[in-house]
């Protein structure tokens, strides 16, 4: 079972920031957060990763709060092709690689 | 930037035939991976490889085998495809343990 919450959908108006909110109240010490995106017909793409800190890069920031229950991603300016379903996933350092993708987050933006 | 290529995006094939499903890596990369996803399931692995002729069995391995000859190629073989086995294919891979996936573009099988 996935061991993060997402809402099943959210929609965002282009040029505004999208943030995409997840849930991992069960996370343990050395479980990094990561974010990927599905865009339709295609395959995952990785989006950012982060332990504890605040990340950010050229595609999105990452914010994890102090208890490290939850997070947000959070892309800037969002467009039209940033319309996806987005995954949160928690990772364990030096863990097996049996990554469990939940339903994520379908984001549409609108124009 | 690291490409994962899948050799088909479309497969159709009839029930009882033998499949191979085809991924090959640019980058040098360690760790080669083969998820399916269906939909209300998300994303379960099938198998994964971490060197060349090493291979390890992931959550839904039954059906399935898988090779690896060369570093850059990951092969996924349906022995005997089975109806169940309709699903999107998605191979991918990453240079060690904690770094990011990255995923092919899928192949959509079909078995009749």
């Amino acid at each position: 079972d996935a061991k993060t919450t997402q809402p099943p959908s959210m929609d965002c108006a282009e040029g505004r920031a999208a943030n995409l909110p997840c849930n991992h109240s069960t996370i343990s010490g050395n479980e990094y957060v990561y974010w990927y995106r599905q865009i339709h017909s295609q395959g995952p793409q990785y989006i950012i990763h982060g332990l504890k800190n605040n990340e950010t890069n050229e595609m999105a920031s990452l914010i994890i709060t102090e208890d490290r229950k939850s997070s947000t991603l959070i892309l800037p300016h969002a467009t039209l092709r940033d319309t996806a379903v987005y995954y949160c996933i928690v990772r364990t350092q030096g863990g097996s690689e049996k990554l469990v993708f939940g339903k994520g987050t379908k984001l549409t933006v609108n124009p | 930037d690291v490409k994962v290529t899948q050799s088909s995006r479309y497969l159709v094939k009839r029930t009882g035939e033998k499949v191979f499903l085809e991924c090959v890596q640019d980058m040098d990369h360690e760790n080669m991976f083969w998820y399916r996803q269906d939909p209300g399931l998300g994303l379960r692995l099938i198998y994964f490889s971490y060197d060349v002729k090493m291979k390890e069995k992931g959550d839904i391995p039954e059906g399935y085998s898988v090779s690896r000859e060369k570093k850059e190629r990951f092969s996924l073989i349906l022995e005997s495809a089975s109806t169940n086995q309709t699903s999107m294919y998605l191979c991918a891979s990453n240079p060690g343990w904690n770094s990011p996936l990255h995923f092919g573009n899928g192949t959509r099988l079909t078995v009749t």
